[in-house]
């Protein structure tokens, strides 16, 4: 079937501090990657995705890069800023057939001053 | 332009009530994905309309449906309310339903609290 584990949070880190968010997926043939962002109060935002392996995707300071030899696709970004604070998804879909989306449980991140 | 819009944003109901939720996708999509996301977990996937017919269907009973109108809004309906349906119910369009560069857009969503 299709899943994705997703790193238990939540996570805190200091301004300026490096980010890592790991991601690993289970799926038949090769999927879809994304990192969705959800703000409070708000719906999801994609913030980046990958297509096929070795692909790297980025946004904003984050990037991840599809490993299919790892089935992994890790959220990283340099140097956290407060504004960052928020729920992250890691999430697949599947390239035939219905385009849905299987999500991870999500990481909760909160950047402290 | 504008985004995905979905209403109600907030509603309460008992158990065993149905509820209505509405959602209008950016202009120019003709699919529409319904999500339920529950309180501390990741979205799961409910319904997908294209053109107005039903694409995809995810793990939930009998009790949800949905629908696409001809100007590509949806519905989503849910009968016999339960505890367990308290969740936050997220609607998403995009252009296609193939997949590749597939890019969902999400609305905020309708909070459905059942007492």
């Amino acid at each position: 079937g299709n899943s994705v584990t997703q790193m238990e949070g939540p996570v805190t880190l200091s301004e300026e501090a490096f980010l890592t968010i790991n991601c690993t997926y289970t799926a038949t043939g090769y999927p879809s990657l994304f990192w969705y962002v959800q703000y409070p109060g708000e719906g999801l935002q994609l913030l980046l995705k990958a297509t096929k392996a070795d692909d790297k995707g980025s946004n904003k300071g984050f990037e991840a890069t599809y490993r299919k030899e790892t089935t992994s696709f890790h959220l990283e970004k340099g140097s956290v800023q407060v504004s960052d604070s928020a729920v992250y998804f890691c999430a697949l879909s599947r390239k035939t057939g219905a385009n849905n989306l299987f999500f991870g449980t999500g990481t909760r991140l909160t950047v402290i001053p | 332009d504008a985004g995905v819009t979905q209403s109600p944003t907030h509603l309460i109901k008992t158990r065993g009530q149905q509820v209505t939720l509405r959602c209008s996708p950016i202009s120019g999509h003709k699919s529409v994905s319904w999500y339920q996301q529950v309180l501390g977990q990741g979205p799961q996937f409910i319904f997908q309309y294209y053109e107005k017919e039903e694409r995809g269907r995810g793990n939930f009973p009998d009790r949800f449906s949905a629908r696409q109108f001809p100007n590509y809004s949806s519905e989503l309906n849910v009968n016999a309310l339960l505890l367990g349906d308290s969740a936050l119910y997220l609607c998403a369009s995009s252009s296609t339903v193939t997949s590749g560069a597939n890019v969902l857009t999400f609305g905020a969503g309708s909070r459905l609290t059942v007492l």
